[in-house]
């Protein structure tokens, strides 16, 4: 079965500190992959994507992501958060099989302390 | 703005009660999608708009729940006699093309509340 996992419900940094949130997807096709951010009360917002090529991937707000087919997975990583960054994150894969509809994972609420 | 267009943001209803939920994509853009995301969780698929063709419903939770694009703009998606379990925030995102992947970009949602 097609499934996304965020082991992290949640995370607490400090601000300043570097950020990892961990993403595993199970696919059957070829995936797409996203990160989106959401904060309270917001939509979902696209940090950065993956199609194919570069397995390091740049994003908006100092955000990146690196691909690694053999672990399947997708993690963002940020050298250094600020107070901002508090939010919801969200990966989710698309596959080449279906009409682009999205699988998300649960999340993972990202505190930031002073 | 140019971004995707929800309304109502908020939605209070009863239980049994109808409910209409509308959606305006960016101008131009083929795809519709609409997601329900419970409390705490991620986003889940219900349907998928290629214009005004309803091409995927297969995330639809019952026959209670119908959505419609006529024209290949505007989407409503409705609720018949709504439950409780149907409250959660209710997604509309849509995309500029209809094959190959393109980022899918979010409205701010509905927030309905069943009582």
């Amino acid at each position: 079965a097609q499934s996304v996992t965020q082991p992290d419900i949640h995370i607490t940094v400090s601000e300043g500190a570097s950020l990892e949130l961990r993403c595993n997807y199970s696919y059957g096709a070829t995936p797409y992959l996203f990160w989106y951010v959401q904060s309270p009360g917001q939509g979902l917002q696209l940090l950065l994507k993956y199609f194919s090529g570069d397995t390091l991937v740049q994003g908006i707000k100092g955000f990146e992501a690196e691909f690694k087919r053999s672990q399947s997975s997708f993690n963002l990583r940020k050298p250094s958060v600020h107070w901002s960054d508090a939010a919801e994150y969200f990966c989710a894969v698309g596959s080449t099989d279906s009409w682009g509809k999205l699988q998300f994972g649960a999340g993972t609420q990202v505190v930031v302390t002073p | 703005g140019a971004g995707v267009s929800q309304s109502p943001r908020y939605k209070v209803a009863k239980r049994g009660q109808d409910v209409a939920l509308r959606c305006d994509p960016i101008s131009g853009h083929v795809s519709l999608f609409w997601y329900q995301q419970a409390l705490g969780q991620g986003p889940e698929f219900l349907t998928y708009f290629q214009n005004e063709a309803q091409l995927d419903k297969s995330g639809l939770p019952s026959d209670r729940f119908f959505a419609e694009r006529p024209e290949g703009s505007v989407s409503t998606l409705k609720i018949q006699r709504t439950q409780q379990e149907d409250s959660a925030v209710y997604l509309c995102a849509s995309s500029p093309r209809d094959r190959g992947y393109q980022p899918q970009h979010f409205g701010d949602g509905t927030r309905l509340s069943i009582l």
